[in-house]
Protein backbone atom coordinates (compact mmCIF):
# COMPACT_ATOMS: atom_id res chain seq x y z
CA UNK A 1 0.00 0.00 0.00
CA UNK A 2 1.58 3.11 -1.04
CA UNK A 3 2.04 5.72 2.00
CA UNK A 4 3.27 9.40 1.73
CA UNK A 5 4.79 10.79 4.04
CA UNK A 6 5.59 14.67 4.89
CA UNK A 7 8.76 15.97 7.00
CA UNK A 8 8.63 18.33 8.96
CA UNK A 9 4.60 18.71 9.75
CA UNK A 10 5.68 22.49 10.40
CA UNK A 11 7.98 25.09 10.26
CA UNK A 12 9.02 28.17 11.45
CA UNK A 13 10.96 30.65 9.63
CA UNK A 14 12.29 33.87 9.29
CA UNK A 15 11.61 35.96 6.22
CA UNK A 16 14.37 35.81 3.42
CA UNK A 17 15.17 32.32 4.53
CA UNK A 18 15.34 29.24 1.60
CA UNK A 19 14.03 26.28 2.85
CA UNK A 20 13.05 22.90 1.77
CA UNK A 21 9.84 20.77 2.31
CA UNK A 22 9.99 16.70 2.27
CA UNK A 23 7.89 14.42 0.86
CA UNK A 24 8.69 10.53 0.58
CA UNK A 25 6.51 7.85 -0.67
CA UNK A 26 7.05 3.83 -0.16
CA UNK A 27 5.85 2.82 -3.66
CA UNK A 28 8.14 4.02 -6.27
CA UNK A 29 5.58 2.76 -9.39
CA UNK A 30 4.28 6.24 -9.40
CA UNK A 31 2.87 7.83 -12.54
CA UNK A 32 3.33 11.64 -11.19
CA UNK A 33 3.94 14.08 -8.05
CA UNK A 34 1.73 17.02 -7.55
CA UNK A 35 2.41 19.72 -4.97
CA UNK A 36 -0.35 22.10 -3.46
CA UNK A 37 -0.79 24.86 -1.45
CA UNK A 38 -3.74 24.87 1.30
CA UNK A 39 -4.75 28.01 2.81
CA UNK A 40 -6.96 27.88 5.81
CA UNK A 41 -10.41 27.01 5.48
CA UNK A 42 -9.54 26.98 1.76
CA UNK A 43 -9.44 24.49 -1.03
CA UNK A 44 -5.95 23.13 -2.52
CA UNK A 45 -3.98 25.33 -5.03
CA UNK A 46 -1.68 23.40 -7.37
CA UNK A 47 1.74 24.33 -7.20
CA UNK A 48 3.47 21.99 -9.34
CA UNK A 49 3.31 18.75 -11.25
CA UNK A 50 6.37 16.34 -12.19
CA UNK A 51 5.88 13.37 -14.21
CA UNK A 52 7.13 10.09 -13.45
CA UNK A 53 9.86 10.75 -16.39
CA UNK A 54 11.07 13.86 -14.61
CA UNK A 55 13.15 15.26 -12.34
CA UNK A 56 12.27 18.69 -11.43
CA UNK A 57 10.02 21.38 -12.26
CA UNK A 58 10.36 25.04 -11.69
CA UNK A 59 7.85 27.76 -11.15
CA UNK A 60 8.89 31.26 -9.89
CA UNK A 61 10.73 31.00 -6.43
CA UNK A 62 9.33 27.16 -6.32
CA UNK A 63 11.32 24.21 -7.77
CA UNK A 64 10.42 20.41 -6.67
CA UNK A 65 12.52 17.61 -7.60
CA UNK A 66 11.89 13.95 -7.96
CA UNK A 67 13.55 10.96 -7.31
CA UNK A 68 11.60 8.07 -7.93
CA UNK A 69 14.10 5.12 -7.18
CA UNK A 70 14.71 6.96 -3.56
CA UNK A 71 10.99 7.38 -3.18
CA UNK A 72 11.56 11.00 -2.20
CA UNK A 73 10.63 14.62 -3.37
CA UNK A 74 11.42 17.81 -2.40
CA UNK A 75 9.63 21.57 -2.55
CA UNK A 76 12.38 24.04 -2.47
CA UNK A 77 11.21 28.19 -1.66
CA UNK A 78 13.43 30.44 -2.08
CA UNK A 79 13.54 34.26 -0.37
CA UNK A 80 10.22 32.95 1.70
CA UNK A 81 8.01 35.29 2.20
CA UNK A 82 5.19 36.09 4.75
CA UNK A 83 2.63 35.40 1.90
CA UNK A 84 4.24 31.86 1.56
CA UNK A 85 2.75 30.78 5.17
CA UNK A 86 -0.02 27.85 4.08
CA UNK A 87 0.54 23.85 4.21
CA UNK A 88 2.12 22.37 1.76
CA UNK A 89 0.90 19.03 1.03
CA UNK A 90 2.41 16.08 -1.39
CA UNK A 91 0.23 13.98 -3.42
CA UNK A 92 1.22 10.92 -5.59
CA UNK A 93 -1.27 9.21 -8.56
CA UNK A 94 0.53 5.18 -8.49
CA UNK A 95 1.53 3.88 -12.05
CA UNK A 96 -1.16 1.24 -12.41
CA UNK A 97 -3.89 3.95 -11.53
CA UNK A 98 -3.28 6.33 -13.24
CA UNK A 99 -5.94 8.29 -13.92
CA UNK A 100 -7.58 7.75 -10.34
CA UNK A 101 -7.20 8.58 -6.53
CA UNK A 102 -4.17 11.33 -5.16
CA UNK A 103 -2.28 9.32 -2.25
CA UNK A 104 -2.02 12.73 -0.31
CA UNK A 105 0.77 13.11 2.65
CA UNK A 106 -0.39 14.97 5.78
CA UNK A 107 1.54 17.75 4.56
CA UNK A 108 4.08 20.53 6.11
CA UNK A 109 2.86 23.86 7.62
CA UNK A 110 4.86 26.75 6.68
CA UNK A 111 4.78 29.70 8.74
CA UNK A 112 6.95 32.77 7.68
CA UNK A 113 7.48 36.01 10.00
CA UNK A 114 8.01 39.32 8.96
CA UNK B 1 -11.70 30.55 -16.77
CA UNK B 2 -13.68 29.02 -14.05
CA UNK B 3 -12.76 26.88 -11.35
CA UNK B 4 -13.84 23.83 -10.05
CA UNK B 5 -16.88 25.34 -7.72
CA UNK B 6 -19.34 23.60 -4.95
CA UNK B 7 -21.97 24.31 -3.13
CA UNK B 8 -22.94 24.60 -0.15
CA UNK B 9 -19.77 26.36 1.39
CA UNK B 10 -20.77 24.92 4.90
CA UNK B 11 -23.59 22.69 5.72
CA UNK B 12 -24.69 22.22 9.51
CA UNK B 13 -27.12 19.47 9.55
CA UNK B 14 -28.56 16.91 12.68
CA UNK B 15 -27.34 13.50 13.16
CA UNK B 16 -29.52 11.16 10.99
CA UNK B 17 -30.86 13.54 8.46
CA UNK B 18 -29.25 12.99 4.49
CA UNK B 19 -27.37 15.44 2.42
CA UNK B 20 -26.16 16.48 -0.85
CA UNK B 21 -23.28 18.36 -1.94
CA UNK B 22 -22.62 19.70 -5.28
CA UNK B 23 -19.58 19.81 -7.70
CA UNK B 24 -18.97 21.75 -10.52
CA UNK B 25 -15.94 20.69 -12.41
CA UNK B 26 -14.17 23.07 -14.94
CA UNK B 27 -15.86 23.18 -18.15
CA UNK B 28 -14.54 19.88 -20.63
CA UNK B 29 -12.67 18.10 -17.82
CA UNK B 30 -13.78 14.89 -18.02
CA UNK B 31 -12.55 12.81 -14.99
CA UNK B 32 -14.13 14.12 -11.37
CA UNK B 33 -12.90 12.75 -7.93
CA UNK B 34 -14.31 13.77 -4.19
CA UNK B 35 -12.19 13.08 -1.25
CA UNK B 36 -12.68 14.11 2.69
CA UNK B 37 -10.45 15.64 4.73
CA UNK B 38 -11.26 15.48 8.07
CA UNK B 39 -9.00 16.48 11.51
CA UNK B 40 -5.83 14.14 11.78
CA UNK B 41 -6.99 12.61 9.03
CA UNK B 42 -5.22 13.97 6.00
CA UNK B 43 -6.86 13.58 2.50
CA UNK B 44 -8.73 10.52 1.86
CA UNK B 45 -9.78 9.58 -2.02
CA UNK B 46 -13.75 9.13 -2.03
CA UNK B 47 -14.65 8.23 -5.78
CA UNK B 48 -13.37 8.88 -9.18
CA UNK B 49 -15.56 9.48 -12.34
CA UNK B 50 -14.79 9.18 -16.09
CA UNK B 51 -17.70 10.78 -17.61
CA UNK B 52 -20.65 9.66 -15.92
CA UNK B 53 -18.93 6.42 -14.96
CA UNK B 54 -17.44 5.48 -11.38
CA UNK B 55 -14.39 3.25 -12.45
CA UNK B 56 -13.48 4.09 -9.02
CA UNK B 57 -15.77 3.73 -5.83
CA UNK B 58 -12.74 2.26 -3.74
CA UNK B 59 -13.17 4.97 -1.15
CA UNK B 60 -16.54 5.51 0.13
CA UNK B 61 -16.09 4.72 3.44
CA UNK B 62 -20.27 2.90 3.95
CA UNK B 63 -22.79 2.63 1.70
CA UNK B 64 -24.33 5.44 3.47
CA UNK B 65 -22.39 7.40 1.01
CA UNK B 66 -23.29 7.74 -2.98
CA UNK B 67 -22.23 9.79 -6.07
CA UNK B 68 -23.40 10.44 -9.25
CA UNK B 69 -22.70 12.51 -12.06
CA UNK B 70 -24.88 13.20 -14.95
CA UNK B 71 -24.35 14.81 -18.57
CA UNK B 72 -20.20 14.32 -17.84
CA UNK B 73 -20.80 17.64 -15.87
CA UNK B 74 -22.05 18.22 -12.57
CA UNK B 75 -21.92 15.77 -9.98
CA UNK B 76 -23.44 14.80 -6.55
CA UNK B 77 -22.76 12.77 -3.45
CA UNK B 78 -24.92 12.18 -1.07
CA UNK B 79 -25.11 10.98 2.55
CA UNK B 80 -27.45 9.19 3.78
CA UNK B 81 -28.56 8.83 7.75
CA UNK B 82 -25.64 11.22 8.83
CA UNK B 83 -23.09 10.25 11.70
CA UNK B 84 -20.70 12.68 13.87
CA UNK B 85 -17.94 11.10 12.09
CA UNK B 86 -18.78 12.25 9.12
CA UNK B 87 -17.90 15.44 9.66
CA UNK B 88 -15.28 16.97 7.75
CA UNK B 89 -14.54 18.74 4.72
CA UNK B 90 -15.51 17.71 0.94
CA UNK B 91 -13.44 18.69 -1.66
CA UNK B 92 -14.04 18.18 -5.65
CA UNK B 93 -11.29 17.85 -8.34
CA UNK B 94 -11.40 17.60 -12.01
CA UNK B 95 -8.92 17.02 -14.68
CA UNK B 96 -8.56 16.67 -18.10
CA UNK B 97 -7.71 12.60 -17.78
CA UNK B 98 -6.96 10.66 -20.30
CA UNK B 99 -6.69 13.62 -22.87
CA UNK B 100 -3.90 15.68 -19.92
CA UNK B 101 -1.83 12.87 -20.03
CA UNK B 102 -0.46 13.56 -16.71
CA UNK B 103 -3.66 14.34 -15.07
CA UNK B 104 -2.92 17.45 -13.27
CA UNK B 105 -6.10 17.50 -10.71
CA UNK B 106 -7.56 21.31 -9.91
CA UNK B 107 -9.43 21.22 -6.61
CA UNK B 108 -13.02 23.51 -5.53
CA UNK B 109 -13.12 25.31 -2.20
CA UNK B 110 -14.69 22.21 -0.37
CA UNK B 111 -18.04 22.06 1.29
CA UNK B 112 -17.57 22.08 5.26
CA UNK B 113 -20.03 19.49 6.92
CA UNK B 114 -20.89 19.75 10.46
CA UNK B 115 -23.11 17.27 12.15
CA UNK B 116 -24.63 17.11 14.95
Amino acid sequence: KQEVTQIPAALSVPEGENLVLNCSFTDSAIYNLQWFRQDPGKGLTSLLLIQSSQREQTSGRLNASLDKSSGRSTLYIAASQPGDSATYLCAVTLFNQAGTALIFGKGTTLSVSS
Amino acid sequence: GAGVSQSPSNKVTEKGKDVELRCDPISGHTALYWYRQSLGQGLEFLIYFQGNSAPDKSGLPSDRFSAERTGGSVSTLTIQRTQQEDSAVYLCASSTFPRGRYNEQFFGPGTRLTVL
